[in-house]
């Protein structure tokens, strides 16, 4: 268990919907990454946030956002669901922004239909 | 732009063998390197880093890993695999100094142990 949750596990919604991912970090992490996994683009780093503010984009959609929460969770919406947005989204934690692992958790698999 | 190469889509080894799952990358400046492993239904853990030092770093459950500035390469090994070892393993490279930690990985390996 590398103590960062993420919910739902799974999640299946239909084309053109809304879905909010939730992501608690380790405790005392500051740093939060969300990646998508999928079985053509591989694990594609989407966005980070450190201690509330964000602080690195990746390949993340403009349909996608992402926030830090005050208690240091983060949530990442996805909207306006395509079926291509079907992938596993993990959430990552780390103690500082560089120079350390990150620990991922079991991550949210969505299915879009 | 930082990217990762994990040339082998499978490596198959018999158990009790050596395993070495590759991985090359290409980042300006020095890089920090990270293996991961991920088993079936389950998010990633991460098994070792390279930041500085000793070119060879070792990790957990018995894994090891080498650092080749000249050949930019950091293939991941095992002297002796176990069939728990199968999974897919994941290179990635984060840039210093670049004021984030984000991760580039590579493609992935599958790693088959035989009994």
């Amino acid at each position: 268990d590398s103590g960062v949750t993420q919910t739902p596990k799974h999640l299946i919604t239909a084309t053109g919907q809304r879905v909010t991912l939730r992501c608690s970090p380790r405790s005392g992490d500051l740093s939060v990454y969300w990646y998508q996994q999928s079985l053509d683009q591989g694990l594609q780093f989407l966005i980070q946030y450190y201690n509330g503010e964000e602080r690195a984009k990746g390949n993340i959609l403009e349909r996608f956002s992402a926030q830090q929460f005050p208690d240091l969770h983060s949530e990442l919406n996805l909207s306006s669901l395509e079926l291509g947005d079907s992938a596993l989204y993990f959430c990552a934690s780390s103690v500082q922004v560089q120079n350390t692992e990150a620990f991922f958790g079991q991550g949210t698999r969505l299915t879009v239909v | 732009a930082q990217s990762v190469a994990q040339p082998e889509d499978q490596v198959n080894v018999a158990e009790g063998n050596p395993l070495t799952v590759k991985c090359t990358y290409s980042v300006s400046g020095n890089p920090y390197l990270f293996w991961y492993v991920q088993y079936p239904n389950r998010g990633l853990q991460f098994l070792l880093k390279y930041i500085t030092g000793d070119n060879l770093v070792k990790g957990s459950y018995g894994f090891e890993a080498e650092f080749n500035k000249s050949q930019t390469s950091f293939h991941l090994k095992k002297p002796s695999a176990l069939v728990s070892d199968s999974a897919l393993y994941f290179c990635a490279v984060s840039r210093p100094g670049a004021g984030s930690y984000q991760l580039t990985f590579g493609k992935g390996t599958k790693l088959s142990v035989i009994p």
